[in-house]
């Protein structure tokens, strides 16, 4: 069975930093793409972060580019969103999800709450 | 970006009633290798989204047959053939031709 459980979300001031990790089992992690989407509370949802199976390549909208870097250890099994600068509108449940154009599976996420 | 405008925003049906819920592109989402990578997926209250239907019409494992997708180009339908009160939930659609973007959402409502 596919599973997705993120960690690491909290209560964390504007400017600060945060770490968000995934770990994923019941399938080859490194066989595939893995994505962060985001979904602020009461609102629709929003890509944040991608990144290829090897790693070797990540993706970002404008919206979190140069503040948000999306990274994986394939011997672990782990995906993780290094959160810099945030800013109240940051402030969502993170979803970890397999792959990039299908979203079969998706973790329950973890809230991430931005305020001073 | 590549907008993706879901109508209606609410809709509000009785059990065994058929739905449907569009979504409209601003760009072709055809993509080169052929494929339409047009999905829809389904957030019940409290719940991380679940996919429905894949590449336009595919309808995921273990989702009812009520459910079925169509569409191309830039014009993309979902239907309910017969809403049961389990299908509550906000419904989007998300395309992935182009960088990942996802439809505004469709709240349905069970009368």
């Amino acid at each position: 069975e596919v599973q997705l459980v993120e960690s690491g979300g909290g209560l964390v001031q504007p400017g600060r930093s945060l770490k968000l990790s995934c770990v994923a089992s019941g399938f080859t992690f490194n066989n595939y793409w893995m994505t962060w989407i985001r979904q602020a509370p009461g609102k629709g949802l929003e890509w944040v972060a991608s990144i290829t199976n090897t790693g070797g390549s990540t993706y970002y909208p404008d919206s979190v580019k140069g503040r948000f870097t999306i990274s994986r250890d394939n011997a672990k099994s782990t995906l993780y969103l290094q959160m810099n600068s945030l800013r109240s509108e940051d402030t969502a449940t993170y979803y970890c999800t397999r792959d990039r154009s299908r979203f079969a599976y998706w973790g329950q996420g973890t809230l991430v709450t931005v305020s001073s | 970006d590549v907008v993706l405008t879901q109508t209606p925003p609410t809709l509000s049906a009785t059990i065994g009633q058929s739905v449907s819920i569009s979504c409209r592109s601003s760009q072709s989402l055809l993509h080169s290798n052929g494929n339409t990578y047009l999905n829809w997926l389904l957030q019940r209250p409290g719940q991380p989204p679940q996919l429905l239907i894949y590449l336009v019409s595919r309808l995921e494992s273990g989702v009812p047959n009520r459910f079925s997708g169509s569409g191309s180009g830039t014009d993309f339908t979902l239907k309910i053939s017969g809403v049961e009160a389990e299908d509550l939930g906000v419904y989007y659609c998300v395309q992935s031709t182009h960088a990942l973007t996802f439809g505004s959402g469709t709240k349905l409502e069970i009368k």
